[in-house]
């Protein structure tokens, strides 16, 4: 399979705990993105990758988020001290340099307890 | 108010009943309209992909942006029970840096009843 993976896709945690979600985009593509979705709404986005270079980040990025992307490869996203609200869908999309249309991964299920 | 509104439905029509669902935008700079499939629990899914004004054409799709309205459609023709799904509308516009990302609406959600 040669699309956006991510892992792992469901994730149960207690509040307060941190945890570390990992995307593997595309192989030739040099953006990623990072989006979250809470029910019945649509991604919002969170922060933007070009190769390792953290170009965007959102208002919704408090400082208990951190995102990373070392090799322009994979990336991660962390949360510290997670919170109840923080449960939601991580989606993770990547595209190329060139192009506009940006393909998603499964996504991770946050659920804090 | 949202940058991008549509309608969460849901939505229920019979197999082979021909659906439209629509997007109102305030972004004027909104430049490149996507529409998004979401099954249940699964990540989104490009279906239509269109640059300014115009129709694009794609097997049962057809997508239609009106810029001077900031509305954008998406019709199914003879629609399917594996059509069932939520649909999203996303834009963004043209440039560097902010403009890379993408706006979504919330999502219509879709059941074509057998």
């Amino acid at each position: 399979d040669t699309g956006v993976s991510q892992n792992p896709r469901h994730k149960i945690t207690k509040r307060g705990q941190n945890v570390t979600f990992r995307c593997d985009p595309i192989s030739e593509h040099n953006r990623l993105y990072w989006y979250r979705q809470t029910l019945g709404q649509g991604p919002e986005f969170l922060t933007y990758f070009q190769n390792e270079a953290q170009l965007e980040k959102s208002r919704l990025l408090s400082d208990r988020f951190s995102a990373e992307r070392p090799k322009g490869s994979f990336s991660t996203l962390e949360i510290q001290r997670t919170e109840q609200g923080d449960s939601a869908m991580y989606l993770c999309a990547s595209s190329l340099s060139s192009g506009e249309t940006q393909y998603f991964g499964p996504g991770t299920r946050l659920l804090v307890l | 108010q949202k940058e991008v509104e549509q309608d969460p439905g849901p939505l229920s029509v019979p197999e082979g009943a021909i659906v439209s669902l629509n997007c109102t935008y305030s972004n004027s700079a909104f430049q490149y309209f996507m529409w998004y499939r979401q099954y249940s629990r699964k990540g989104p899914e490009l279906l239509m992909y269109t640059y300014s004004s115009g129709n694009k054409e794609d097997g049962r799709f057809t997508a239609q942006v009106d810029k001077s309205s900031k509305y954008i459609s998406l019709f199914i023709r003879d629609s399917q029970p594996s059509d069932s799904a939520t649909y999203l509308c996303a834009m963004r516009s043209s440039g560097l840096g902010s403009a890379r990302q993408l706006t979504f609406g919330s999502g219509t959600q879709l059941t074509v009843l057998p």
